[in-house]
This record gives C-alpha cells, sequence and structure tokens, in this order.
C-alpha cells in the first residue's frame, strides 16, 4: 500500500521548458489536489479535483495546468516553466468531497527552474 | 483572499514543558480545522482534527477551537526533541473542497 506516488522527486529545468509532475493515489480517494510550498509562503494550492472528471482553480493556478486522468492519477504540467515555479509540490489527496477528511500527502517533488 | 495567520516563530521550549500553537483565520463560513506537523524536508501528516467549540485531546496533544474567536490552537504536553518540527494549521476554504494552510510555527524543544 503505498499511499501517494509522486514522480520525479527531484527536476531541474530551464526556463521555457515544459514538464509534468506525475500523482497516483491506491487508496481510491475521491478529491486530489496539488499543492506548492515555499519558504515562509507556507503550502498555497494550486489545482484541485473533487471527483474524477472534475477540477478547480485554488490559489495559485497560473502557469499551470491539470488533468484528472482517472480516480487514481491526477498530474499538474508546467507549459513554460519559470524561475518563480521554483518550489516543492505536493500532491495529496482525501476520501472526503468536502474538506473535512485527512489530507495525505506524496513526498514532494522538488522542482528547480534556472 | 481567505487567510490562516500562523506566528512563524521559532517557539523555543525545553524538554517536559508545555508547548503552545495558535492559529487565526478569516472565514467564519470554515467548519473543519485541522493540525498538520511536517518534519524538515518531509510532507504534512495529520496530527489532530476538531470540528466543534472547545476542547480536543489526543495523548499528549490537545486542540482547542473558538468560532466566535475565530481562533484554534494545539497544545503538546510534555514536549520531546522528536515533537521538533514545523505544525501547519489547515481550515476548510469557502469551496469546500480543499483546505488553506498557515505558514506554520516552527518547534523546536531543547534537552
Amino acid at each position: 500500500n503505498a499511499g501517494v506516488t509522486q514522480t520525479p522527486k527531484f527536476q531541474v529545468l530551464k526556463t521555457g521548458q515544459s514538464m509534468t509532475l506525475q500523482c497516483a493515489q491506491d487508496m481510491n480517494h475521491n478529491s486530489m489536489y496539488w499543492y506548492r510550498q515555499d519558504p515562509g509562503m507556507g503550502l498555497r494550492l494550486i489545482y484541485y479535483s473533487a471527483s474524477e472528471g472534475t477540477t478547480d482553480k485554488g490559489e495559485v493556478p497560473n502557469g499551470y495546468n491539470v488533468s484528472r486522468l482517472n480516480k487514481r492519477e491526477f498530474s499538474l504540467r508546467l507549459e513554460s516553466a519559470a524561475p518563480s515555479q521554483t518550489s516543492v509540490y505536493f500532491c495529496a489527496s482525501s476520501s472526503s468531497l468536502y474538506g473535512t477528511g485527512e489530507l495525505f500527502f506524496g513526498e514532494g517533488s522538488r522542482l528547480t527552474v534556472l | 483572499q481567505k487567510e490562516v495567520e500562523q506566528n512563524s516563530g521559532p517557539l523555543s521550549v525545553p524538554e517536559g514543558a508545555i508547548a503552545s500553537l495558535n492559529c487565526t483565520y478569516s472565514d467564519r463560513g470554515s467548519q473543519s480545522f485541522f493540525w498538520y506537523r511536517q518534519y524538515s524536508g518531509k510532507s504534512p501528516e495529520l496530527i489532530m482534527f476538531i470540528y466543534s467549540n472547545g476542547d480536543k485531546e489526543d495523548g499528549r496533544f490537545t486542540a482547542q477551537l473558538n468560532k466566535a474567536s475565530q481562533y484554534v490552537s494545539l497544545l503538546i504536553r510534555d514536549s520531546q526533541p522528536s515533537d521538533s518540527a514545523t505544525y501547519l494549521c489547515a481550515v476548510t476554504s469557502n469551496s469546500g473542497y480543499a483546505l488553506n494552510f498557515g505558514k506554520g510555527t516552527s518547534l523546536l524543544v531543547t534537552p
């Protein structure tokens, strides 16, 4: 039982390059989330998916796109990476449709944009 | 912008003392409140959640909620060096589907 798995764990990009962060959960959770964490800024919500087939913007969606591929997988894409997107990205999942359930986090993906 | 405010610390307490961590939130409609612990370089993990006014105890941890004052706190009794971490307060967002996190309070428990 792996929980929430994120890949890659580390990535270095050049400005303008694109990449996709992958996330998969094996807990049969309905809701999935992408957060970014920057020093002094805490965790900020980028996008979320309340259920399979739906996605919604969070606090900081600009520069990102997401795909809820199926119930297990929720990917985050950077189309044209910028240095401001250097951050640690966390995927999380929750069993509840509303924010009342525990969030289970992946180990994080550390992205550096040069 | 719904906000969750925490003192960034660091909060330093001696081993065996009570650590008190505080959080205020701006959205009066928030219904669910969580405390997560995050060790350096690791992902957050849930410690406590509380939905109703008052206190909720779980082992050495007590969460306190006062919705009228829009205030939630976490008390850690008999603090141990292993409690040294950043503690994140999280509150349900106005969408109801996600959590808004505070910036976290760094706790250092000294032997």
